[in-house]
């Protein structure tokens, strides 16, 4: 079975210019989070779906950050514009029961390097 | 939101060594999951925790939810260079879910 898809893997771009990432989570699954990593700050949390709805977007940085999910199948992260702050490894993650207990799958992470 | 205070935030052993790191809050937790993560791929679930005192084991790692389930400690015995990696604890629930600062551990021939 797929696992949670995330695209692109890389992206390099210069500040200013808009960034989409892209998240198909696997089948089934009716929460998605939106994750940022770094080694200064670590793993943070940017936005939580349940059901396609946006639960908390309290971990969004600023303004220039927005998700949406429009159907269960498939989510966005937007940056516009970007800044060489943004530079992080950004990670999709989806589960079907409730976390903690339930299993958070997370994909593969798209890299992303603003200039 | 919880904190979760994770240590050694680093560690370098050779291979065969036991070692243990652990996850600590102020708060208690509702239950805790370890993940680990290798170098260029997502974390990946490792074990669930739920009651105070719990011990569970998955090969070479024993996991032990703390009885008042405010720390938690994951400890190796035999290390391999396969165990490389970063530990993550995580607690909470929905919006609220947090992951610990972290170890990395790598394990050297």
């Amino acid at each position: 079975d797929a696992g949670v898809i995330q695209s692109p893997r890389h992206e390099v771009t210069e500040m200013g210019q808009e960034v989409t990432l892209r998240c198909k989570p696997i089948s089934g699954h009716n929460s998605l989070f939106w994750y940022r990593q770094t080694m200064m700050r670590g793993l943070e949390l940017l936005i939580y779906f349940n059901n396609n709805v946006p639960i908390d977007d309290s971990g969004m940085p600023e303004d220039r950050f927005s998700a949406k999910m429009p159907n269960a199948s498939f989510s966005t992260l937007k940056i516009q514009p970007s800044e060489p702050r943004d530079s992080a490894v950004y990670f999709c993650a989806s589960s079907f029961s409730q976390v903690p207990t339930g299993e958070l799958f997370f994909g593969e992470g798209s890299r992303l390097t603003v200039l | 939101t919880q904190l979760l205070e994770q240590s050694p935030q680093f560690l370098s052993i050779q291979e065969g060594e036991n070692l243990t790191v652990y996850c600590n809050s102020s708060s208690v937790f509702s239950s805790l999951q370890w993940y680990r993560q290798e170098p260029g791929e997502g974390p990946v679930l490792l074990v669930t925790v739920v009651t105070g005192g719990e011990v569970k084991k998955l090969k070479r790692l024993t996991f032990q939810f703390g009885d008042a389930r405010k720390d938690s400690s994951l400890h190796i015995t035999a290390a391999q260079p396969g165990d490389t990696g970063l530990y993550l604890c995580l607690t909470g629930g929905g919006n609220k879910l947090t992951f610990g600062t972290g170890t990395q551990l790598k394990v050297e021939l």
